[in-house]
C-alpha cells in the first residue's frame, strides 16, 4: 500500500512552452501533498505545500506564477511548469501525506529537460 | 528541526554491514529521528525511524545513544542494491515537509 505515482517519469520540452506533471495517490486519500525539486549532485529542496481545496503555499524564491499548482481531489494533485527555460530542468518530486496520519510517501519522480 | 550532520560518503564491501553515522546534538525531547535513501533518479524511500529507543525492520536497524545526540543506521548485510545516498532527517512528524540536508552517499563495492 502507500503507492505515489507520477506522471510523465521523464519528459523534454522546447523553451518557452508549459509541461504539466502530475501527482497521484494510487491507495489512498491525500489531504496534503509536497513538491520538491533537485537538481543534479543537490538535496531535495522543498518548493510548494499543496492542501486539497485551497490554494499552494509556496516557499520563499519558488515563484508561484510560474510553478502553478493544483490540488483539485485527495488523490491529484498536478504541477505546470509555464514558459519553461533550461534552468528549470530537474527532478521534480512530490510526496504525499496520508490522511489523518504522520506518514507520506515519495513519488518516483519526473526528469525535466528543457531545450 | 534540529540540525543534523552526516558525513559525506562512505564505502562499504558486498555483504558486510554499513554503519551509517548522524549526529543531532541539538534534538529535542519530541523530535523523532527519521531516516530515508534516494537511489539515484528515484524518489526518497523511507527506512526506520525512532525516538529514544532502538529500532529494526526489515531493512535496517536504528541505534540511538541515551543521550540522543547521534545515532548509526545498521544495514547488516549490504548489497549493491543498498548504493544510495542516506538522509538523517530529525523532525516532530513525518507528516509534513522534510528537510533532506546533504545525506551520505554509500557506495557498495562487490
Amino acid at each position: 500500500g502507500a503507492v505515489v505515482s507520477q506522471h510523465p517519469s521523464w519528459v523534454i520540452c522546447k523553451s518557452g512552452t508549459s509541461v504539466k506533471i502530475e501527482c497521484r495517490s494510487l491507495d489512498f486519500q491525500a489531504t496534503t501533498m509536497f513538491w520538491y525539486r533537485q537538481f543534479p549532485k543537490q538535496s531535495l529542496m522543498l518548493m510548494a505545500t499543496s492542501n486539497e481545496g485551497s490554494k499552494a503555499t509556496y516557499e520563499q524564491g519558488v515563484e508561484k506564477d510560474k510553478f502553478l499548482i493544483n490540488h483539485a481531489s485527495l488523490t491529484l494533485s498536478t504541477l505546470t511548469v509555464t514558459s519553461a527555460h533550461p534552468e528549470d530542468s530537474s527532478f521534480y518530486i512530490c510526496s504525499a501525506r496520508v490522511q489523518g496520519m504522520d506518514e507520506q510517501y515519495f513519488g518516483p519522480g519526473t526528469r525535466l529537460t528543457v531545450t | 528541526d534540529a540540525k543534523t550532520t552526516q558525513p559525506t560518503s562512505m564505502d562499504c564491501a558486498e555483504g558486510r554491514a554499513a554503519n551509517l553515522p548522524c549526529n543531532h546534538s541539538t534534538i529535542s525531547g519530541n523530535e523523532y529521528v527519521y531516516w530515508y535513501r534516494q537511489i539515484h533518479s528515484q524518489g526518497p524511500q523511507y527506512i526506520i525511524h525512532g525516538l529514544k529507543n532502538n529500532e529494526t525492520n526489515e531493512m535496517a536497524s536504528l541505534i540511538i545513544t541515551e543521550d540522543r545526540k547521534s545515532s548509526t543506521l545498521i544495514l547488516p548485510h549490504a548489497t549493491l542494491r543498498d548504493t544510495a545516498v542516506y538522509y538523517c532527517i530529525v523532525r516532530v512528524t513525518s507528516g509534513y515537509a522534510l528537510n533532506f540536508g546533504k545525506g551520505t552517499s554509500l557506495l557498495v563495492t562487490p
